[in-house]
């Protein structure tokens, strides 16, 4: 069974503009969520999707946006970038039955403000 | 607010004894989940141990036992037999609320880094 997929892998942007992650879960999972990891501020939530809606938001601007697909698949979008948006972006997906709990983590997103 | 404390930002460990990490949370929940995240160098969480809040026995999964003591509010990781593999970050994480109506977010500590010497 494929685990979960994150493209790209590594982006390298400037200042001001906007970008688009992509994340597939595992197959059937349908609970996605995303963190973002920086050295400063450690692992900190985004937001999560379940069923295409979005169920948790964390603290982050709102220029940090997402959507999910009717397939699971999710996007994260960061619009007008600034330097601190510089982090590796994981997301994580999970089974959601039952009192399952298990959350599966893809390798990242490794965003480069310049 | 739920919050997660990890207290020791580095650890060595030699090879092939055990090394306990140390976790302790805070919530108001009643109902809540404890998980073990081992992060490589590469970047990719890997999740290692979950343990509910309800549950009765410590958790184990092959070398790795989660030391659950409630009323403390700790969730400490034990691994044993340490492998030269084993050298990476860890996260302790909380999620409040368990099963498939509780939101899945994560709450992280911020990491030990263990090196596992040979």
């Amino acid at each position: 069974k494929a685990g979960v997929t994150q493209t790209p892998r590594y982006l390298i942007k400037t200042r001001g503009q906007q970008v688009t992650l992509s994340c597939s879960p595992i197959s059937g999972h349908r609970s996605v969520s995303w963190y973002q990891q920086t050295p400063g501020q450690g692992l900190q939530f985004l937001f999560e999707y379940f069923s295409e809606t979005q169920r948790n938001k964390g603290n982050f601007p709102g220029r940090f946006s997402g959507r999910q697909f009717s397939n699971s698949r999710s996007e994260m979008n960061v619009s007008t970038l600034e330097l601190g948006d510089s982090a590796l972006y994981l997301c994580a997906s999970s089974l959601v039955v039952g009192r399952n709990n298990e959350q599966f983590f893809g390798p990242g997103t490794r965003l480069t403000v310049l | 607010a739920q919050k997660i404390t990890q207290t020791q930002p580095g650890m060595f460990v030699q090879e092939k004894e055990a090394v306990t990490l140390d976790c302790t949370y805070d919530t108001s929940d009643q109902s809540y989940g404890l998980f073990w995240y081992k992060q490589p160098s590469s970047g990719e969480m890997i999740f290692l141990i979950y343990q509910g809040s309800y549950d009765e026995q410590n958790a184990t999964e092959g070398r790795y036992s989660l030391n659950f003591q409630k009323a403390r509010k700790s969730a400490n990781l034990v691994i044993s037999a340490s492998q030269l593999g084993d050298s990476a970050m860890y996260f302790c994480a909380m999620r409040e609320g368990e099963g498939m109506d509780s939101s899945y977010k994560l709450i992280f500590g911020s990491g030990t880094r263990l090196l596992v010497r040979p």
